[in-house]
């Protein structure tokens, strides 16, 4: 595997499920992000984690609840959803952060739709 | 705060011919960096080409260049001889010195006509 993965693509859900997102970076680098992308909005920074800290939390609601267990690997844990949750999740990686660079790597997104 | 502007939710260009694609941003930052990604059907965002605030050139990566004008604060990508594989979203992004924040503008959808 190289670059960023994401599992599942596509995840259907009723409001009362528990479900997770996973993803896994394979470029050695010590950030990873969760973005929301609904339609016709622009990305949204749900969440940072800098070797495995949180670091940005942008007033997510807390049905969503993010886990790093290590620099790899990256969780979205998903409890009783709403049908607008429903969105295209993007995961991301790069290296800290250096003057003005800040290059993000992204996976190819989970699809949810929430019932 | 930082934003992002891309005033076309749309363009079409014929295959072969050059397209530009705006994007004006508004920051207080001294030190910043600019950023284009594509983004195909398939959900990925690819990331292109990448401007810093103080670099004196424009960026180049292949047919992708930006035009940067610091003074107008715009951030155009120009994409030449456009192929049927470019159709995609294409979206602008900042970010701030150290900053983890990458804020992005809404897109422009490209429609490359064979």
């Amino acid at each position: 595997e190289t670059g960023v993965t994401q599992t599942p693509r596509h995840l259907v859900m009723g409001m009362t499920n528990k479900k997770s997102l996973k993803c896994e970076q394979h470029l050695g680098h010590n950030a990873m992000y969760w973005y929301k992308q609904s339609a016709k909005k622009p990305l949204e920074l749900m969440f940072v984690y800098s070797l495995e800290e949180r670091v940005e939390n942008n007033s997510v609601p807390s049905r969503f609840s993010p886990e790093c267990p290590n620099s790899s690997h990256l969780f979205l844990h998903l409890h009783t959803l709403q049908p607008e949750d429903s969105a295209l999740y993007l995961c991301a990686s790069s290296r800290l952060p250096s003057s003005s660079y800040n290059e993000q790597f992204f996976g190819p997104g989970t699809r949810l739709t929430v019932l | 705060a930082q934003k992002i502007t891309q005033t076309q939710p749309g363009m079409f260009v014929q295959e072969k011919e050059a397209v530009t694609l705006d994007c004006t941003y508004d920051t207080s930052d001294q030190s910043y960096g600019l950023f284009w990604y594509k983004q195909p059907s398939s959900g990925e965002m690819i990331f292109l080409i990448y401007q810093g605030s103080y670099d004196e050139q424009n960026a180049t990566e292949g047919r992708y260049s930006l035009n940067f004008q610091k003074a107008r604060k715009s951030a155009n990508l120009v994409i030449s001889a456009s192929q049927l594989g470019d159709s995609a979203m294409y979206f602008c992004a900042m970010s701030g010195a150290g900053s983890y924040q990458l804020t992005f503008g809404k897109g422009t959808k490209l429609s490359v006509i064979p």
